[in-house]
């Protein structure tokens, strides 16, 4: 099965510097890749999601690359702030399109918890 | 439009009982998901269904046991409960075809003791 490995498991940074954080996977299948941010006690939150057809996405302050030959992904965090500070994990997944069957099920890394100090 | 709703938010359990989660859904997604988070880990898969009446196993089935006789209800029900078990469990649901995003509940914090 799918093994997704990400690292740094702790990242420490100050407000306004970028943080990135770092997911290879094992299965050349997958083909969906989410990013999901978990702040303290709360439940995960969709952050931003790439597929193997596009290289790059960004929205505002964050961007994920993907690079599929070397399998891996990185979310990229600009401009950091105080309230970035949370769990983030990456994931995949292998999504079937074209009447193929799409379970969905995702694979996370271990999570990198990121502190972001004012 | 309340989501996915997870009940209960905590319990403690005695070694050996027993206890269902509930996750309810009203957004007549296909597709639910249970997974546990144990302390400073990812998420691991332990069943999920693709549809009312179709449920299969994930990574770490072993001790649960699910049913899906409605597209809006997946609960989780815990056997004889082992220490193992004590974890955060977190249900989900997406659309389908077409839709990857996942819509988590807020998590129920199960401790066996």
């Amino acid at each position: 099965g799918e093994n997704v490995e990400q690292h740094p498991s702790t990242l420490s940074v100050q407000e306004g510097d970028s943080a990135v954080i770092k997911c290879t996977y094992s299965d050349s299948a997958s083909n969906y890749f989410p990013w999901y941010k978990q702040e303290l006690g709360k439940r995960p939150q969709l952050i931003i999601d790439i597929r193997s057809n596009v290289g790059e996405k960004k929205d505002q302050r964050i961007a994920v690359t993907l690079n599929k030959t070397a399998k891996h992904f990185s979310l990229h965090i600009t401009e950091t702030q105080p309230e970035d500070s949370a769990v983030y994990f990456c994931a995949a997944s292998i999504i079937r399109d074209a009447g193929g069957t799409s379970y969905g099920k995702l694979t996370f890394g271990q999570g990198t918890i990121l502190t972001v100090h004012p | 439009n309340a989501g996915v709703t997870q009940t209960p938010k905590f319990r403690i359990l005695k070694i050996g009982q027993s206890m269902t989660l509930q996750c309810a859904q009203d957004m007549n997604h296909n597709y639910m998901y249970w997974y546990r988070q144990d302390p400073g880990m990812g998420l691991k898969l332990i069943y999920y269904s693709v549809g009312a009446g179709i449920t299969d196993k994930g990574e770490v089935p072993n001790g649960y046991n699910v049913s899906r006789s409605t597209t809006e209800d997946f609960p989780l029900r815990l056997e004889l409960a082992a220490p193992s078990q004590t974890s955060v469990y977190f249900c989900a649901s997406r659309w389908g075809q077409g839709a990857y995003g996942y819509t988590f509940g807020s998590g129920t914090r199960l401790t066996v003791v």
